[in-house]
């Protein structure tokens, strides 16, 4: 299957600082990437839908001040977690479908994770 | 938000057959119902995914109701490296891309 690889797999950083996740798809483009942020034994929650070339789509209650996402390729998205705090501490793992899918046959390609740890 | 319910956990002897249920009961016509499988620490794997008629390939079976307000996913022969967290998502049709995941079931196979 298509590959989706994040980067870094895992920081850690002070509080207030700033970090960034990468998130690329390896064989395949993708017009649409979504991040997703995870709490221990909780479900996957979606933050933003981002779109190549434009503005992301930020769901209810996710701060987009502080959650910047961009998507500047068909294979790249990024997501910056600004002024990072303890309770920012998570998994986020992104994923991706393929430009050339059809909408109902496609299904999502997701990354391996970032744990991001706050001190 | 999810429109999914499934059971918090389930135990399966390894060599069995698990059968995880889903309830989907306010599903829409053109909704498709999507198993992904999240082992502890990595990103969701896709499993399998129907309209309407029953699925299969060489990871599982997916069995739908007739009425599509439930569905089943079957592993036929479940192994140790299936001990995982499967989740079961309906795919909002108006928007077509997103994946919104409920909580999932906790999958653990027994030796």
């Amino acid at each position: 299957g298509a590959v989706v690889s994040q980067h870094p797999s895992w920081v850690i950083c002070k509080s207030g600082t700033s970090v960034k996740i990468e998130c690329r798809s390896l064989d395949f483009q993708a017009t649409t990437m979504f991040w997703y942020r995870q709490f221990p034994k909780q479900s996957l929650m979606l933050m933003a839908t981002s779109n190549e070339g434009s503005k992301a789509t930020y769901e209810q209650g996710v701060e987009k001040d502080k959650f910047l996402i961009n998507h500047a390729s068909l294979t790249l998205s990024t997501l910056t977690v600004t002024s990072a705090h303890p309770e920012d501490s998570s998994f986020y793992i992104c994923s991706a479908r393929d430009l050339l899918a059809g909408v109902n046959s496609g299904e999502l390609f997701f990354g391996e994770g970032s744990r991001l740890t706050v001190l | 938000d999810a429109k999914t319910t499934q059971p918090t956990s389930m135990d399966c002897a390894e060599g069995r057959a698990a059968n995880l249920p889903c309830n989907h009961s306010t599903i829409s016509g053109n909704e498709y119902v999507y198993w992904y499988r999240q082992i502890h620490s990595q990103g969701p794997q896709y499993i399998i995914h129907g309209l309407k008629n029953n699925e299969t390939n060489e990871m599982a079976s997916l069995i739908i109701t007739e009425d599509r307000k439930s569905s089943t996913l079957i592993l036929p022969h479940a192994t140790l490296r299936d001990t995982a967290v499967y989740y079961c998502i309906v795919r909002p049709s108006n928007t077509g891309n997103q994946f919104y995941f409920g909580t999932g079931t906790s999958l653990t196979v027994i030796p």
